[in-house]
C-alpha cells in the first residue's frame, strides 16, 4: 500500500512570493492534516480537511490556506511568503477522525 | 488535550530495551496515549496507542499505569535505526476538534553501539 506522498520535496522561494505544496493521502483516507515544523519550534498543527471541507485550523495567519479535492488530495498555499515561513511542511492522512495519522516525507520550503 | 512531560534525551545500548517514560498527570478519562517517533528530517511515524490497558505490536509495547497518569514506551531490542525523537501525545479520539496532534518537545533517543 502506498503511503502519503508530498510534492515537491524541496521548494525555494523569495519573500513575497506564493508557494503551493501538494499532498496525496493514503488510498481510502478522507482526512488530511497539515503541520509546520520550523527549526527550533517543533511540529505545529496548521489545517485539517475532511471530505473536502476545512474542519479546523491552527494559530496561523490567513495567508496560510488550502483545499481538499474530490479525490481527497490536498494543497497548501502560503501567500506573501516571509522568511519565518521556512520550514518542513508535513502532511498526514487518516481514514477518519478517530484513527491514527500517517505522515508523508514532507516538503522543505526555504524562503530567501 | 492533556499536557505531557518527557525527558529531553536518553541513551540506550544497542540490543538492550529502551524504556521511554511520559507523564500525563492531567489526562482525562476519554483521552488516549499515542506515541510517534521522528527520525531526522522525516515525517513522524505512528508507533502505538492505548487507553488504559497495556498494548503491544510489532514495534513496541505501551505500559500505562493504573491511574493513567504516566506511561512507558518500550522498544524491546533497540537498534541503531531506532535513534529518533519520540513523542508522547495525549488526545481525545473523538470529537469535532478533530484528530490533530499536539506535539511537545519529545525525547531524543540515541541508540549507541
Amino acid at each position: 500500500e502506498a503511503g502519503v506522498t508530498q510534492s515537491p520535496t524541496h521548494l525555494i522561494k523569495t519573500r513575497g512570493q506564493q508557494a503551493t505544496l501538494r499532498c496525496s493521502p493514503i488510498s481510502g483516507h478522507t482526512s488530511v492534516y497539515w503541520y509546520q515544523q520550523a527549526l527550533g519550534l517543533g511540529l505545529q498543527f496548521l489545517l485539517w480537511y475532511d471530505e473536502g471541507e476545512e474542519r479546523n485550523r491552527g494559530n496561523f495567519p490567513p495567508r496560510f490556506s488550502g483545499r481538499q479535492f474530490p479525490n481527497y488530495s490536498s494543497e497548501l498555499n502560503v501567500n506573501a511568503l516571509e522568511l519565518e515561513d521556512s520550514a518542513l511542511y508535513l502532511c498526514a492522512s487518516s481514514p477518519d477522525v478517530h484513527n491514527e495519522q500517517f505522515f508523508g516525507p514532507g516538503t522543505r520550503l526555504t524562503v530567501l | 488535550d492533556a499536557k505531557t512531560t518527557q525527558p529531553p534525551s536518553m541513551d540506550c545500548a544497542e540490543g538492550r530495551a529502551a524504556n521511554l517514560p511520559c507523564n500525563h498527570s492531567t489526562i482525562s478519562g476519554n483521552e488516549y496515549v499515542y506515541w510517534y517517533r521522528q527520525i531526522h528530517s522525516q515525517g513522524p511515524q505512528y508507533i502505538i496507542h492505548g487507553l488504559k490497558n497495556n498494548e503491544t505490536n510489532e514495534m513496541a509495547s505501551l505500559i500505562i499505569t493504573e491511574d493513567r497518569k504516566s506511561s512507558t514506551l518500550i522498544l524491546p531490542h533497540a537498534t541503531l535505526r531506532d535513534t529518533a525523537v519520540y513523542y508522547c501525545i495525549v488526545r481525545v479520539a473523538v470529537g469535532n476538534a478533530g484528530n490533530m496532534l499536539t506535539f511537545g518537545g519529545g525525547t531524543r533517543l540515541m541508540v549507541k553501539p
